[in-house]
């Protein structure tokens, strides 16, 4: 799986736009850029995915760069209970013993009134 | 709109006691896995069952067994629990698709003293 970095913590304003970023500079052709969250003692929150084309659900949106070697995610207003830790996460189908997902530090978002 | 369900929430052991921790999901999905998360730490993969009928193992299996009982439900059990299993341990199911997203349970906070 590619590597992502991630900023280890934001600062939002309440009812403001967060914008996450992520790089994965080695993404290779084939693997998706995953989003999901952790809010404290709580199970990972799946927020939304990507191949190559921008996404939008109801909970976010997902901009992948041209080349791929970057994405954000974007909460379009952000709210206290948008505080958490969100993972950015890539990997290809089969690339891994039962893709399983690799969870590195995440960006610690703060969101504050 | 259960999605992963698991129980108990909290369990506490001594150490040699032996306990199943259950997961049933309603999404039919086919992939279900089982992961342990420690105080500032990323996720774990334990064991993971790709289809009904089909268990292997992850990054840390030993000191536990899975079961896959039916297409909605997957155990974990620890035959003779150790403080090294002190973790939240979190269940999570995936759709056949490869790129589809793993959906997680709120986890199961697991003390053995």
């Amino acid at each position: 799986d590619a590597k992502t970095t991630q900023p280890p913590s934001m600062d939002c304003a309440e009812g403001r736009a967060a914008n996450l970023p992520c790089n994965h500079s080695t993404i290779s052709g084939n693997e998706y850029v995953y989003w999901y969250r952790q809010i404290h003692s709580q199970g990972p929150q799946y927020i939304i995915h990507g191949l190559k084309n921008n996404e939008t659900n109801e909970m976010a949106s997902l901009i992948i760069t041209e080349d791929r070697k970057s994405s954000t995610l974007i909460l379009p207003h952000a709210t206290l209970r948008d505080t958490a830790v969100y993972y950015c996460i890539v990997r290809g189908p089969g690339a891994n013993a039962g893709n399983m997902l690799t969870f590195g530090g995440g960006t610690r978002l703060m969101v504050k009134p | 709109n259960a999605g992963v369900t698991q129980t108990p929430k909290f369990q506490v052991l001594k150490t040699g006691q032996s306990m199943t921790l259950q997961c049933a999901q309603d999404m039919n999905h086919n992939s279900m896995y089982w992961y342990r998360q420690d105080p500032g730490m990323g996720l774990r993969l334990i064991y993971y069952s790709a289809s009904e009928g089909t268990t292997d193992k992850g990054e840390v299996p030993n000191g536990y067994n899975v079961s896959r009982l039916n297409k909605r439900e997957f155990s974990l059990r620890l035959e003779s629990a150790a403080p090294s299993q002190t973790s939240v341990y979190f269940c999570a199911s995936r759709p056949g698709q490869v790129h589809q997203p793993q959906h997680f349970g709120d986890g199961t906070r697991l003390s053995i003293l």
